[in-house]
């Protein structure tokens, strides 16, 4: 089993949908977790981080399930500019030096 | 405006030739990354750098080389050891060694293409 596991979709929907896709992580003992944002053929960016109790930053939801050793990022009112590839990424466990692991992405297409 | 260059942007090379990929920063950054993605992998590391004249293997470094002679640059040298050179190659810098913000800075990448 892949350590980070993501959907890689794509995802077609109308502008203002609201989307939500997840990412499951293998180590339970994983201790931080992130959204990256990637544009096509562009660098990756930080879009936020997850706590344990949730995080939104405007359109943007992101949870995490421990229990289900999943995350989740939730997009209300999706522009077209959303489009863009969603990089889950993972800080395993304590002893593996904070090494972040990045998952496949999940690929969001935002459409008229 | 601070920042991490890379360059080129896209390299073709034949295949058994060395190439070295650059990148520089400004944001006076401590630790720097090198990473590969491919489709439908995630970000591989392949060498990273805590502080000048230091660095450590990553996941996939094999067939890599780095130097870090000074605090801003941090190049990588494909060799033609590298059994599959073909790939986006992402520079990434940090404030500290891999922060717990999870935060990374990434230059804009070199895609590398070997003919």
């Amino acid at each position: 089993r892949k350590e980070v596991e993501q959907d890689p979709g794509p995802f077609n929907v109308p502008e203002g949908a609201t989307v939500a896709f997840n990412c499951t992580y293998s180590n339970s003992a994983s201790q931080s977790f992130f959204w990256y944002r990637q544009d096509c053929r562009k660098e990756p960016k930080l879009l936020m981080s997850v706590y344990s109790s949730g995080n939104e930053d405007g359109r943007f939801t992101a949870q995490l399930n421990r229990a289900s050793q999943y995350i989740s990022l939730l997009i209300r009112d999706s522009k077209l500019s959303d489009s863009a590839t969603y990089l889950c990424v993972v800080i395993p466990a304590p002893g593996g030096g904070n090494k972040l692991t990045f998952g496949t992405g999940t690929q969001l297409k935002v459409e008229l | 405006d601070g920042g991490i260059t890379q360059s080129p942007k896209y390299l073709f090379r034949k295949e058994g030739q060395n190439v070295t990929l650059s990148c520089e920063q400004n944001l006076n950054h401590d630790a720097m990354y090198w990473y590969r993605q491919d489709p439908g992998q995630g970000l591989r590391l392949i060498y990273y750098s805590q502080i000048v004249n230091d660095f450590q293997k990553g996941d996939i470094a094999e067939g890599y080389s780095v130097s870090r002679e000074k605090k801003e640059s941090f190049p990588l040298t494909v060799t033609s050891a590298q059994k599959n050179p073909t790939a986006f190659y992402l520079c990434a810098s940090s404030i500290g060694w891999f922060p717990n913000t999870g935060e990374l800075f990434f230059g804009e990448g070199s895609r590398l293409t070997v003919l």
